[in-house]
C-alpha cells in the first residue's frame, strides 16, 4: 500500500541556520508534489507544487526537490526565523485516476532565537 | 476575497447524536474537499467533490457520514450517529481544480462525549 513517511520527532534549529524537511514515499508514483504549512488551530496552508519533470523550485526563501528515483522530496528553509516554527506537510498526488492528494503526518519544525 | 468559510468551529455532542458541519468554498472553485485531522496526523480524504458530482469518496465512512454539495457551492458533512472515535477536526478545502492549490478553511472541531 501507499506510505508516506516525513520525520514524526520535531526539528529543533537555530535561528538562520538552513531547515531541512524530508518526505519519503513507497508504493507510489506521483506526478506532482505539494508541501503546505500548518499552524496549531489552523487549517493547513500551501506553500510549494513541483511535477515530477521539475527537479528543483524556489520561492523567496524556500526550496523543494524532488527524486523520483530516490522517492524522495526534500523542503528547504533557508534564513531561518521563529516565524518558521510550524508543522509542515508533504502531500504528494497521483497522476492518473482521481489524481489524489495525500498528506504525510507532517514534521515540526521548531526555530529557536 | 474571503477565504475558506467553516462553521461551527466548535462543536461538542454526545455519542449517538447527529451533527452537521457547513462549509462555503473561495468562489469560483470548482472541486471541493472534505478531510478528518487527528491530532499529530495529517489530513485524511473523506470526499472530494468537482462540482456538484461527488468523485472520490472511497474514504467516506457511508453508514454513518453523508455529505452533499448542492448546486455545485456551499457543502454540508453530516455524522449520524456520532461515535467516539469520531472526535476530530474536519477540514473543509477548496481548489480550482484538480492539480491546484488546495485553499483550507480553519476547521471544525468536534468532540464526542
Amino acid at each position: 500500500s501507499q506510505k508516506i513517511e516525513q520525520n514524526s520527532e520535531a526539528l529543533n534549529i537555530q535561528e538562520g541556520k538552513t531547515a531541512t524537511l524530508t518526505c519519503n514515499y513507497t508504493n507510489y508514483s506521483p506526478a506532482y508534489l505539494q508541501w503546505y504549512r500548518q499552524d496549531p488551530g489552523r487549517g493547513p496552508v500551501f506553500l510549494l507544487l513541483i511535477r515530477e519533470n521539475e527537479k528543483e523550485k524556489r520561492k523567496e526563501r524556500l526550496k523543494v526537490t524532488f527524486d523520483t528515483t530516490l522517492k524522495q522530496s526534500l523542503f528547504h528553509i533557508t534564513a531561518s526565523q521563529p516565524a518558521d516554527s510550524a508543522t509542515y506537510l508533504c502531500a504528494p498526488q497521483d497522476s492518473g485516476g482521481y489524481q489524489k492528494v495525500t498528506f504525510g503526518t507532517g514534521t515540526k519544525l521548531q526555530v529557536i532565537p | 476575497e474571503a477565504g475558506v468559510v467553516q462553521s461551527p468551529r466548535y462543536k461538542i455532542i454526545e455519542k449517538k447524536q447527529p451533527v452537521a458541519f457547513w462549509c462555503n468554498p473561495i468562489s469560483g472553485h470548482n472541486t471541493l474537499y472534505w478531510y478528518l485531522q487527528n491530532l499529530g496526523q495529517g489530513p485524511e480524504l473523506l470526499i472530494r467533490y468537482e462540482n456538484e458530482e461527488a468523485v472520490d469518496d472511497s474514504q467516506l465512512p457511508k453508514d454513518r457520514f453523508s455529505a452533499e454539495r448542492l448546486k455545485g457551492v456551499d457543502s454540508t458533512l453530516k455524522i449520524q450517529p456520532a461515535e467516539l472515535g469520531d472526535s476530530a477536526v474536519y477540514l473543509c478545502a477548496s481548489s480550482l481544480g484538480r492539480v491546484d492549490e488546495q485553499f483550507f478553511g480553519p476547521g471544525t472541531r468536534l468532540t464526542v462525549l
